[in-house]
């Protein structure tokens, strides 16, 4: 079974810091996402990365970062966290671009006071 | 623009009835749809996914069905069950580079014994 780990799954942080998000799966998979769920919305992309080292922007990347270093593991980053950042994010990934199936984490629930 | 709209945004059901849950996107190009069940403070797994081609899909006590012409799906629960409790979301691959995925805002239902 695919695994995808997400550090937190809840996390309280002040306006203006730094957030990291780690996200880890041991499939071996190229391709891997992050997401932002809100209620009433669909889930919006943050930022995907097809390998090591490469990432795009996805609908709204304004206000995050990302890194890929190793093939497993995908960080997000806020860089002064800000409320209106205040969400779930779910991080995903999938085995190829042509792969139909992406497998998500349990989600970070990030609250920014 | 690319949409995945579901209705109704809330059910409320009875253990041991049916239900019959409404997707409707307007992603082009197509590529394959798919559900996705989500228990409160969890990632969303897979439930079933369709490619053009396809009309009708089971997995256990769901059905999900697909009409590419009209460019709508449903997802049938058949004897619900307590554990059904979830939203249950519509995704729509297509629409542009990286197979992207168009998420609809989902159906949160309750099943109430």
């Amino acid at each position: 079974d695919v695994k995808v780990t997400q550090s937190s799954r809840y996390l309280v942080k002040r306006t203006g810091e730094k957030v990291f998000l780690e996200c880890v799966q041991d499939m071996d998979h190229e391709n891997m996402f992050w997401y932002r769920q809100d209620p009433g919305l669909g889930l919006r992309l943050i930022y995907f990365s097809y390998d090591v080292k490469m990432k795009e922007k996805g609908d709204i990347p304004e206000g995050y970062s990302v890194s890929r270093e190793k093939k497993e593991r995908f960080s997000l980053i806020l860089e002064s966290a800000s409320t209106n950042q205040t969400s779930m994010y779910l991080c995903a990934s999938k085995d190829s671009v042509q792969a139909y199936e992406q497998y998500f984490g349990p989600g970070t629930r990030l609250t920014v006071t | 623009k690319n949409q995945v709209e579901q209705s109704p945004q809330s059910l409320i059901i009875l253990e041991g009835k049916n239900c019959t849950l409404q997707c409707n996107y307007t992603v082009s190009p197509f590529s394959n749809l798919r559900w996705y069940k989500q228990d409160t403070g969890r990632g969303p797994v897979s439930l079933t996914i369709m490619t053009f081609s396809e009309n009708t899909k089971s997995n256990g006590r769901y059905t999900a069905t697909l009409d590419a012409d009209t460019k709508q799906s449903s997802l049938h629960i058949t004897a619900s069950q307590l554990s059904d409790s979830a939203s249950y979301i519509c995704v729509v691959t297509g629409g542009g580079g990286y197979n992207k995925l168009i998420f609809g805002a989902g159906t949160r239902l309750a099943v109430h014994p």
